[in-house]
Protein backbone atom coordinates (compact mmCIF):
# COMPACT_ATOMS: atom_id res chain seq x y z
CA UNK A 1 0.00 0.00 0.00
CA UNK A 2 0.77 3.48 0.19
CA UNK A 3 1.03 4.61 -3.76
CA UNK A 4 1.73 8.23 -5.07
CA UNK A 5 1.19 8.55 -9.14
CA UNK A 6 2.42 11.40 -10.86
CA UNK A 7 1.10 11.98 -14.22
CA UNK A 8 2.67 13.25 -16.68
CA UNK A 9 6.19 11.66 -16.09
CA UNK A 10 7.59 13.76 -19.12
CA UNK A 11 6.35 16.76 -20.17
CA UNK A 12 7.75 19.31 -22.59
CA UNK A 13 5.95 22.60 -23.40
CA UNK A 14 6.83 26.15 -25.00
CA UNK A 15 8.42 28.97 -23.04
CA UNK A 16 5.13 31.16 -21.75
CA UNK A 17 2.78 28.00 -21.85
CA UNK A 18 1.76 26.65 -18.48
CA UNK A 19 1.63 23.09 -17.44
CA UNK A 20 -0.41 21.15 -15.12
CA UNK A 21 1.30 18.55 -12.90
CA UNK A 22 -0.91 15.97 -10.94
CA UNK A 23 -0.32 13.68 -7.88
CA UNK A 24 -2.22 11.31 -6.68
CA UNK A 25 -2.30 9.21 -3.65
CA UNK A 26 -3.93 5.96 -4.88
CA UNK A 27 -4.90 3.38 -2.31
CA UNK A 28 -4.61 5.80 0.81
CA UNK A 29 -6.41 9.52 1.86
CA UNK A 30 -3.56 11.61 1.83
CA UNK A 31 -3.89 14.64 4.61
CA UNK A 32 -1.25 16.60 3.30
CA UNK A 33 1.08 16.60 0.38
CA UNK A 34 4.22 18.41 -0.75
CA UNK A 35 6.04 19.32 -3.67
CA UNK A 36 9.60 19.33 -4.20
CA UNK A 37 11.94 20.47 -6.87
CA UNK A 38 15.08 18.55 -7.74
CA UNK A 39 18.04 19.88 -9.79
CA UNK A 40 20.87 17.46 -11.14
CA UNK A 41 22.57 16.17 -8.70
CA UNK A 42 21.24 18.07 -6.25
CA UNK A 43 18.71 17.57 -3.07
CA UNK A 44 14.84 18.01 -3.30
CA UNK A 45 14.19 21.44 -1.87
CA UNK A 46 10.39 21.69 -0.62
CA UNK A 47 8.41 24.13 -2.84
CA UNK A 48 5.29 23.89 -0.95
CA UNK A 49 2.47 22.13 1.57
CA UNK A 50 -0.92 21.97 0.75
CA UNK A 51 -3.41 20.43 3.12
CA UNK A 52 -6.66 19.26 1.65
CA UNK A 53 -9.34 22.44 0.98
CA UNK A 54 -6.98 24.70 2.85
CA UNK A 55 -4.39 27.36 0.75
CA UNK A 56 -1.02 26.01 0.13
CA UNK A 57 1.79 27.05 2.52
CA UNK A 58 4.90 28.24 0.30
CA UNK A 59 8.20 28.35 1.25
CA UNK A 60 10.19 31.08 1.33
CA UNK A 61 11.72 32.13 -2.53
CA UNK A 62 9.03 30.19 -3.90
CA UNK A 63 6.74 31.85 -6.29
CA UNK A 64 3.14 31.31 -5.26
CA UNK A 65 1.59 33.51 -7.93
CA UNK A 66 3.85 30.68 -10.82
CA UNK A 67 3.81 27.86 -9.38
CA UNK A 68 -0.07 27.13 -8.18
CA UNK A 69 -1.14 24.53 -6.11
CA UNK A 70 -4.15 23.39 -5.60
CA UNK A 71 -5.64 19.97 -3.41
CA UNK A 72 -8.96 19.41 -3.92
CA UNK A 73 -9.74 16.36 -2.72
CA UNK A 74 -7.98 13.47 -0.15
CA UNK A 75 -6.21 12.14 -2.66
CA UNK A 76 -5.55 14.83 -5.45
CA UNK A 77 -2.99 17.72 -5.81
CA UNK A 78 -2.10 19.70 -8.51
CA UNK A 79 0.83 22.13 -9.37
CA UNK A 80 0.51 24.29 -12.54
CA UNK A 81 3.45 26.01 -13.64
CA UNK A 82 2.40 29.18 -15.38
CA UNK A 83 4.01 31.11 -17.29
CA UNK A 84 6.93 28.59 -17.65
CA UNK A 85 10.21 30.13 -18.58
CA UNK A 86 13.39 27.70 -19.56
CA UNK A 87 14.91 28.15 -16.03
CA UNK A 88 11.66 26.26 -14.39
CA UNK A 89 12.82 23.15 -16.57
CA UNK A 90 13.10 20.77 -13.63
CA UNK A 91 12.59 17.63 -11.49
CA UNK A 92 9.12 17.65 -9.68
CA UNK A 93 8.30 15.64 -7.30
CA UNK A 94 5.47 15.31 -4.74
CA UNK A 95 4.62 13.56 -1.71
CA UNK A 96 1.72 12.13 0.48
CA UNK A 97 1.24 12.26 4.14
CA UNK A 98 -1.29 9.34 5.41
CA UNK A 99 -3.14 11.25 8.61
CA UNK A 100 -1.76 13.96 10.65
CA UNK A 101 -0.03 12.02 13.06
CA UNK A 102 2.02 9.85 11.18
CA UNK A 103 5.38 11.40 9.89
CA UNK A 104 6.29 9.20 6.96
CA UNK A 105 5.96 10.61 3.34
CA UNK A 106 5.54 8.57 0.22
CA UNK A 107 6.76 9.68 -2.54
CA UNK A 108 5.23 10.40 -6.50
CA UNK A 109 7.97 8.73 -9.36
CA UNK A 110 8.76 12.57 -10.35
CA UNK A 111 7.95 15.00 -13.35
CA UNK A 112 10.58 15.53 -15.49
CA UNK A 113 9.83 19.30 -17.38
CA UNK A 114 11.56 21.01 -20.35
CA UNK A 115 11.02 24.40 -21.10
CA UNK A 116 11.48 25.22 -24.52
CA UNK B 1 17.46 27.26 11.31
CA UNK B 2 17.57 23.22 10.96
CA UNK B 3 19.57 21.57 8.49
CA UNK B 4 21.63 17.98 7.07
CA UNK B 5 24.80 17.25 5.85
CA UNK B 6 25.74 14.43 3.89
CA UNK B 7 28.92 13.24 3.18
CA UNK B 8 29.77 14.08 -0.75
CA UNK B 9 29.51 11.37 -3.50
CA UNK B 10 30.25 10.05 -5.72
CA UNK B 11 30.94 6.92 -3.58
CA UNK B 12 32.28 3.99 -5.64
CA UNK B 13 32.67 0.50 -4.00
CA UNK B 14 33.50 -3.03 -4.95
CA UNK B 15 30.83 -5.61 -4.37
CA UNK B 16 30.89 -6.70 -0.80
CA UNK B 17 32.84 -4.03 0.47
CA UNK B 18 31.63 -2.31 3.75
CA UNK B 19 29.71 0.63 3.22
CA UNK B 20 29.26 3.95 5.83
CA UNK B 21 27.57 7.37 4.50
CA UNK B 22 27.95 10.12 6.97
CA UNK B 23 25.11 12.13 7.94
CA UNK B 24 24.96 14.88 10.40
CA UNK B 25 22.33 17.38 11.55
CA UNK B 26 21.50 20.67 13.25
CA UNK B 27 17.69 20.76 14.61
CA UNK B 28 16.35 21.91 17.70
CA UNK B 29 14.94 19.62 20.19
CA UNK B 30 14.35 16.12 18.79
CA UNK B 31 13.56 15.32 14.94
CA UNK B 32 12.84 11.98 13.49
CA UNK B 33 15.78 11.31 10.98
CA UNK B 34 15.35 9.24 7.87
CA UNK B 35 17.56 7.81 4.98
CA UNK B 36 15.65 7.33 1.57
CA UNK B 37 17.08 5.90 -1.35
CA UNK B 38 16.36 6.63 -5.05
CA UNK B 39 16.88 4.22 -7.42
CA UNK B 40 17.94 5.32 -10.98
CA UNK B 41 14.42 6.63 -12.53
CA UNK B 42 12.60 6.10 -9.89
CA UNK B 43 10.62 7.71 -6.73
CA UNK B 44 12.08 8.07 -3.56
CA UNK B 45 11.86 5.33 -1.53
CA UNK B 46 11.86 5.25 2.87
CA UNK B 47 14.82 2.87 3.55
CA UNK B 48 14.97 2.93 7.44
CA UNK B 49 13.75 5.92 10.08
CA UNK B 50 14.48 6.26 13.94
CA UNK B 51 12.72 8.67 16.00
CA UNK B 52 14.53 9.17 19.27
CA UNK B 53 18.17 9.14 20.38
CA UNK B 54 20.26 5.86 20.51
CA UNK B 55 16.84 4.25 18.40
CA UNK B 56 18.53 2.05 15.55
CA UNK B 57 16.87 1.75 12.37
CA UNK B 58 17.50 -1.00 9.99
CA UNK B 59 15.95 -2.28 6.67
CA UNK B 60 17.38 -4.73 3.78
CA UNK B 61 20.49 -5.03 5.79
CA UNK B 62 21.45 -1.25 6.26
CA UNK B 63 20.98 0.44 9.84
CA UNK B 64 21.87 3.63 11.02
CA UNK B 65 21.87 4.53 14.62
CA UNK B 66 20.13 8.15 15.96
CA UNK B 67 22.94 9.55 17.88
CA UNK B 68 22.07 12.78 19.53
CA UNK B 69 25.58 13.73 21.46
CA UNK B 70 27.06 13.89 18.11
CA UNK B 71 24.15 14.66 16.07
CA UNK B 72 24.62 12.16 13.68
CA UNK B 73 23.06 9.41 11.40
CA UNK B 74 25.23 7.44 9.54
CA UNK B 75 23.77 4.51 7.49
CA UNK B 76 25.88 1.49 7.18
CA UNK B 77 26.46 -1.66 5.33
CA UNK B 78 28.33 -5.03 5.80
CA UNK B 79 28.20 -5.92 2.34
CA UNK B 80 27.29 -4.16 -0.67
CA UNK B 81 25.50 -5.61 -3.75
CA UNK B 82 25.46 -3.79 -7.75
CA UNK B 83 21.50 -3.58 -6.93
CA UNK B 84 22.69 -1.15 -4.15
CA UNK B 85 23.77 1.33 -6.52
CA UNK B 86 21.19 4.59 -5.97
CA UNK B 87 21.34 7.93 -4.33
CA UNK B 88 21.05 8.09 -0.82
CA UNK B 89 19.10 10.90 1.02
CA UNK B 90 19.87 11.79 4.54
CA UNK B 91 16.62 13.70 6.23
CA UNK B 92 14.68 15.18 9.16
CA UNK B 93 11.61 16.14 10.34
CA UNK B 94 9.98 17.89 12.99
CA UNK B 95 6.78 16.98 13.91
CA UNK B 96 5.33 20.56 15.28
CA UNK B 97 6.67 21.92 11.74
CA UNK B 98 3.88 20.10 10.00
CA UNK B 99 5.64 16.97 8.81
CA UNK B 100 8.29 18.96 6.86
CA UNK B 101 11.36 16.89 5.47
CA UNK B 102 14.23 18.69 5.01
CA UNK B 103 16.71 16.65 3.40
CA UNK B 104 20.66 16.54 2.79
CA UNK B 105 22.30 16.55 -1.03
CA UNK B 106 22.68 13.26 -1.47
CA UNK B 107 25.38 10.73 -1.95
CA UNK B 108 25.59 8.99 -4.83
CA UNK B 109 26.71 5.20 -4.79
CA UNK B 110 28.16 3.11 -7.40
CA UNK B 111 28.77 -0.87 -6.43
CA UNK B 112 30.85 -2.36 -8.96
CA UNK B 113 30.82 -6.34 -9.42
Amino acid sequence: GAVVSQHPSRVICKSGTSVKIECRSLDFQATTMFWYRQFPKQSLMLMATSNEGSKATYEQGVEKDKFLINHASLTLSTLTVTSAHPEDSSFYICSARRGYSSYEQYFGPGTRLTVT
Amino acid sequence: GNSVTQMEGPVTLSEEAFLTINCTYTATGYPSLFWYVQYPGEGLQLLLKATKADDKGSNKGFEATYRKETTSFHLEKGSVQVSDSAVYFCALSRYNQGGKLIFGQGTELSVKP
